[in-house]
């Protein structure tokens, strides 16, 4: 399958400070890309849809402001979380998938996760 | 709402046993489902994908079957091993035009004890 890569796969941050995470698609381009986030014990919450070229849509009660969101390439996606707090704590995943942005075209593939940890 | 429940949360089998995982959604106007493994502190690893169209998908020692009119798709996993532990989400995408985003039921955490 195609593969898709995150990084940093774990960052501890101060409260208030951001953070950037990465999310790239090796072997094919990625027209879309989603964020989940994921608490312990808990199954995956879409955050936001990425399409090339184009602004971010949040899900409902995801703070556009809070998690920015920049998909500037075919290959690469990235989610800055702001002013981070202790709250914000959590294992983000991102996914990508070929194929036309809007389209639902196949199968999605999944990063291998990056593990905030806000003190 | 578009939802997706996955049945039991957790499940402990011996080593060789046959097992099967449920998940079900509401609005059976699905355009696929699609079966993940996730390893402690890992991302998700794709297992299978069953398109509308599709009754079943194979690899290996999975099958996975979906029934659209009633909602479900089952994991069967034959000849369970140790290493087949691990937590197995069910995700379900609707809509042609909706970008392929999928939603995911809470996982099933499979033991499989040697």
């Amino acid at each position: 399958g195609a593969v898709v890569s995150q990084h940093p796969s774990w960052v501890i941050c101060k409260s208030g400070t951001s953070v950037k995470i990465e999310c790239r698609s090796l072997d094919f381009q990625a027209t879309t890309m989603f964020w989940y986030r994921q608490f312990p014990k808990q199954s995956l919450m879409l955050m936001a849809t990425s399409n090339e070229g184009s602004k971010a849509t949040y899900e409902q009660g995801v703070e556009k402001d809070k998690f920015l969101i920049n998909h500037a390439s075919l290959t690469l996606s990235t989610l800055t979380v702001t002013s981070a707090h202790p709250e914000d704590s959590s294992f983000y995943i991102c996914s990508a998938r070929e194929g036309l942005a809007g389209v639902n075209t196949g199968e999605l593939f999944f990063g291998e996760g990056s593990r905030l940890t806000v003190l | 709402k578009q939802e997706v429940t996955q049945i039991p949360a957790a499940l402990s089998v011996p080593e060789g046993e046959n097992l099967v995982l449920n998940c079900s959604f509401t609005d059976s106007a699905i355009y696929n489902l699609q079966w993940f493994r996730q390893d402690p502190g890992k991302g998700l690893t794709s297992l299978l994908l069953i398109q509308s169209s599709q009754r079943e998908q194979t690899s290996g020692r999975l099958n996975a079957s979906l029934d659209k009119s009633s909602g479900r798709s089952t994991l069967y996993i034959a000849a369970s091993q140790p290493g087949d532990s691990a937590t197995y989400l069910c995700a379900v995408s609707w809509g042609y035009n909706q970008g392929g985003k999928l939603i995911f039921g809470q996982g099933t955490e499979l033991s499989v004890k040697p």
